[in-house]
């Protein structure tokens, strides 16, 4: 069974302050690995797609990387704005994406 | 940009009620899915649709559920029989093709069963 497993839970940040979040997964064969950030009473927004390891995305504050057991998602110099919860998803079968718990991020001014 | 939009953002229905939650995906998609979240629970796969018909589903997804494609626009979900655990956000969502490409999510419909 596929498994997505996100750290930390909960990550406090000061504005200005990088840091990374991780996803680690167990699958057989990814085709392709996801970030979404998700607002509170707000559907999934999305972000990268990651295939292979080795990989990189960058968007603004955010760049993804990816291995072969798991993805990082680094984000510089956060501003409050970027305050959500990440989400990590993987496809390894057909269609069906399993998610992590996500992270909840809050970056303090 | 195009975005999925779903009805009703709320629904609130009694136990043992049939409910309907109606969602219109991007309209160059081809592959639509719904997802429900239990509060302060992690997104969890329901069933994916194409060409028609159900392509893949989830163990959740049992014979209390159904979804619909009743015309070029709308996607359907179904749920007969409501019980107190159904109660959850619903995300209805699309993507172009079915594989390795990102699925986009609607806002949800909150559904509570009283």
């Amino acid at each position: 069974e596929d498994q997505v497993t996100q750290s930390p839970e909960a990550l406090r940040l000061q504005e200005g302050e990088s840091s990374s979040l991780n996803c680690s997964y167990t699958v057989s064969g990814l085709r392709g690995l996801f970030w979404y950030r998700q607002d509170p009473g707000k559907g999934p927004e999305f972000l990268f797609t990651l295939y292979s390891a080795g990989e990189e995305k960058e968007k603004e504050r955010l760049k993804a990387t990816l291995t072969k057991k798991e993805s990082f998602l680094h984000i510089t110099a956060p501003k409050p704005e970027d305050s959500a919860t990440y989400l990590c998803a993987v496809q390894a079968g057909y269609q069906k994406v399993t998610f992590g718990t996500g992270t909840k991020l809050q970056v303090i001014p | 940009e195009p975005e999925v939009t779903q009805t009703p953002s709320h629904q609130v229905t009694q136990m043992g009620q049939e409910v309907i939650l109606r969602c219109v995906p991007i309209s160059n998609h081809l592959y639509f899915y719904w997802y429900r979240q239990i509060l302060g629970q992690k997104v969890e796969f329901l069933v994916s649709f194409y060409n028609n018909e159900i392509s893949e589903k989830s163990e959740i997804f049992d014979d209390q559920f159904s979804v619909e494609r009743p015309d070029g626009s709308n996607f359907t979900l179904k749920i007969r029989s409501t019980k107190l655990e159904d109660s959850a956000m619903y995300f209805c969502a699309s993507s172009n093709t079915g594989e390795d490409q990102p699925q986009h999510f609607g806002d949800g419909t909150r559904l509570s069963i009283l």
